[in-house]
């Protein structure tokens, strides 16, 4: 079975600095997608990137970018520049037909 | 709206009452999935729909809890002789196809279910 493991349950992070979020995983599958959601307040689940397992070169978006290792089944998400309206849980997540997601890791962003 | 609608987005009630959840995916959306989140903690998956039909419903935790889905569309879950470790915020997502495809997960806001 698919396993998502986030291994940090809380991160700070200054205004205007980076952050990385961990995320490895678990699957003998070849192909796969893996996903980052963002998890404010509100509940609603707002997909921050995405990355395919078969392509090698790493997902960018805007401030967001993932450091995709697939021989280590590893999955970080980088922050750049964060924004108080970063604040939020964020879910890794791997996609066979269902998704399995990690535990969720609380971002704070101080001001 | 064009997203996911879930109703309603809060139900309190009391232990052992039977409770209903209602999803309205994404139009032409063909699968449907249904999570929960109990509080502070990641989704843990409930049940899948492909069509009208449910291929895996291997996460729903008891036989208290069923779904259906009819016309490819409207889903609801009930959960019956309600327990207070049935309280969380119930999630539904759709997809225009399942698993492994490059159209993601289109999730709505959620119900917070909170048993007495």
């Amino acid at each position: 079975a698919q396993t998502v493991t986030q291994s940090q349950p809380e991160m700070s992070v200054q205004e205007a600095e980076t952050v990385t979020l961990s995320c490895t995983y678990d699957t003998s599958e070849s192909d796969y997608y893996l996903f980052w959601y963002k998890q404010p307040p509100s509940r609603q689940m707002i997909l921050v990137i995405r990355q395919e397992a078969y392509k090698q070169q790493n997902a960018t978006e805007n401030r967001f970018s993932v450091n995709f290792q697939k021989a280590a089944k590893s999955f970080s998400l980088k922050i750049s520049d964060s924004q108080l309206g970063d604040a939020a849980m964020y879910f890794c997540a791997y996609r066979g037909y269902k998704l399995v997601f990690g535990a969720g890791t609380i971002l704070r962003v101080k001001s | 709206g064009a997203g996911v609608s879930q109703s309603p987005s809060n139900k309190v009630t009391e232990k052992g009452k039977d409770v209903e959840l209602r999803c309205d995916p994404i139009s032409g959306h063909t699968a449907l999935y249904w999570y929960r989140q109990r509080l502070g903690q990641g989704l843990e998956f409930l049940i899948y729909f492909q069509g009208n039909s449910a291929p895996d419903k291997s996460g729903l935790p008891s036989d208290r809890f069923s779904a259906e889905r009819t016309g490819e569309s409207v889903s609801t879950l009930t959960i019956q002789r309600t327990q207070q470790e049935d309280s969380a915020v119930y999630l539904c997502a759709s997809s225009r196809t399942p698993g492994g495809e490059t159209e993601p997960q289109h999730f709505g806001d959620g119900t917070r279910l909170s048993i007495l």
